[in-house]
């Protein structure tokens, strides 16, 4: 079955940077792609970007453009999300879900919590 | 990029009454690519619709969504225990970003 398991709860203080993983299982990693969504407490859903799991080609949201890198390992089925720069509005629960370009995402990891505090 | 408002942003239902949800673009959605999901408290989202109107593998058949445009519905005929959540549209056809709605929250009156 198709899984995606994030890694751990993060405390951060501002002006750091923080790397989350998503590993995928389950299906070829390489024929989709990883969205990243985050979700501040209380709040909605806001789209950080996208990275294909076949060449790495990335996609980001103009927001973060300059904070945010994604980056994939094809070895180990696993898609990184690094952002820098933290401030407190940037903690949120962190998503990572699975879909090709131009399709909705169908799976989803179990979200990371990062936490942006002095 | 595209904007999409949902309204109402809370809905208070009783068990077995039915629920219509609505998600308005700033502009045309290109090719109804629009999505629907669910998000129970603690719970990341989970696919209900996409492509406006096909319900994602093993979703019952009490959901459903329709629309075009600007203009998209989600219907749940019957409310069950388990359909109190928030849900939220997302377009993801146009070009990036693949925005979100605010959400709608469905409540038990």
């Amino acid at each position: 079955q198709v899984q995606l398991v994030q890694s751990g709860a993060e405390v951060k203080k501002p002006g750091a940077s923080v790397k989350v993983s998503c590993k995928a299982s389950g299906y070829t990693f390489t024929t989709y792609g990883i969205t990243w969504v985050r979700q501040a407490p209380g709040q909605g859903l806001e789209w950080m970007g996208w990275i294909s799991g076949y060449d790495g080609n990335t996609n980001y949201a103009q927001k973060l453009q300059g904070r945010v890198t994604m980056t994939t390992d094809t070895s180990t089925s696993t898609a990184y999300m690094e952002l820098r720069s933290l401030r407190s509005d940037d903690t949120a629960v962190y998503y990572c879900a699975r879909n090709i370009w131009g399709s909705p995402s169908d799976y989803w990891g179990q979200g990371a919590l990062v936490t942006v505090s002095s | 990029e595209i904007v999409l408002t949902q309204s109402p942003g809370t809905l208070s239902l009783s068990p077995g009454e039915r629920a219509t949800l609505s998600c308005r673009a700033s502009q045309s959605v290109s090719s109804s690519y629009l999505a629907w999901y669910q998000q129970r408290p603690g719970q990341a989202p989970s696919l209900l619709i996409y492509g406006a109107s096909s319900r994602a593998t093993g979703i019952p058949d009490r959901f459903s969504g329709s629309g075009s445009g600007t203009d998209f519905t989600l219907t749940i005929t019957r409310l069950e225990p388990e359909d109190f959540a928030v849900y939220y549209c997302q377009q993801y056809g146009s070009s990036p970003p693949f925005t979100f709605g605010g959400g709608t929250k469905v409540e038990i009156k």
